[in-house]
């Protein structure tokens, strides 16, 4: 199984909902990542997971939350959103690398999560 | 700023005209990868190669790194319109932590 599924496909949401995104491998991966990418522009990295613990936050608002509960998942928690958050929300995982966790190699990405906040 | 950034930001070709793509990054890295994007969907890999390598192939896909210019360009021949898609350079840094910086990205249409 090479892929990497995310639930729901699409969300929308009002200011005050809390919501989760769901993000799912079964390639044994070790490394498992959330991107946010707006229109016409590249992903930019939010979080990282290396072996279920967080090892990179890219000074992401607290209002989005990650949870990485065992080594297949990846939950992205929303509470208090703002319309700017409106985006695709991408999750990708790797092989680990040499010495474990996140690596440079390849990444698998889902299809993503449409987010619409209202 | 951008590590990878791209150019053309947009290219229109014909169905069987070749499509080249540009990127230039700022450090030294261990690998640059494309990935290509098709309209609001996840990213799909493309094709990776090594700081020691300057080619490689793989089917319609040619892929060239200058390391001294810190350039790489991505070749598509024999374009078809099923190749019309967004496509991203990525590196990755590692500052204590394995981060992937994607390119600004170049939107292909290919024209039937």
């Amino acid at each position: 199984d090479t892929e990497v599924t995310q639930t729901p496909k699409h969300l929308v949401m009002g200011m005050t909902n809390k919501k989760s995104l769901k993000c799912e491998q079964h390639m044994g991966h070790r490394a498992m990542y959330w991107y946010k990418q707006k229109a016409k522009k590249p992903p930019e990295l939010m979080f990282v997971y290396s072996y279920e613990k967080l090892s990179i936050n890219e000074s992401v608002p607290s209002r989005f939350s990650p949870e990485c509960p065992n080594s297949s998942l990846l939950n992205l928690h929303l509470h208090a959103l703002q319309p700017e958050d409106s985006a695709l929300y991408l999750c990708a995982s790797s092989h680990p690398g040499l010495a474990g966790g996140p690596s440079y190699e390849t990444q698998y990405f889902g299809p993503g999560t449409r987010l619409l906040v209202l | 700023s951008q590590q990878g950034e791209e150019d053309p930001q947009a290219l229109s070709i014909q169905e069987g005209e070749n499509a080249t793509m540009n990127c230039s990054y700022k450090t030294s890295i261990n690998n640059l990868q494309w990935y290509r994007q098709n309209s609001g969907r996840g990213l799909v890999h493309l094709i990776l190669i090594r700081s020691n390598e300057r080619e490689k192939h793989s089917g319609r896909l040619r892929v060239t790194l200058d390391t001294s210019k810190k350039s790489s360009s991505l070749l598509i021949t024999a374009s078809r319109a099923a190749d019309t898609a967004s496509y991203f350079c990525a590196t990755v840094l590692n500052t204590g932590g394995f981060k992937t910086i994607f390119g600004a990205g170049t939107r292909l249409f290919v024209k039937a």
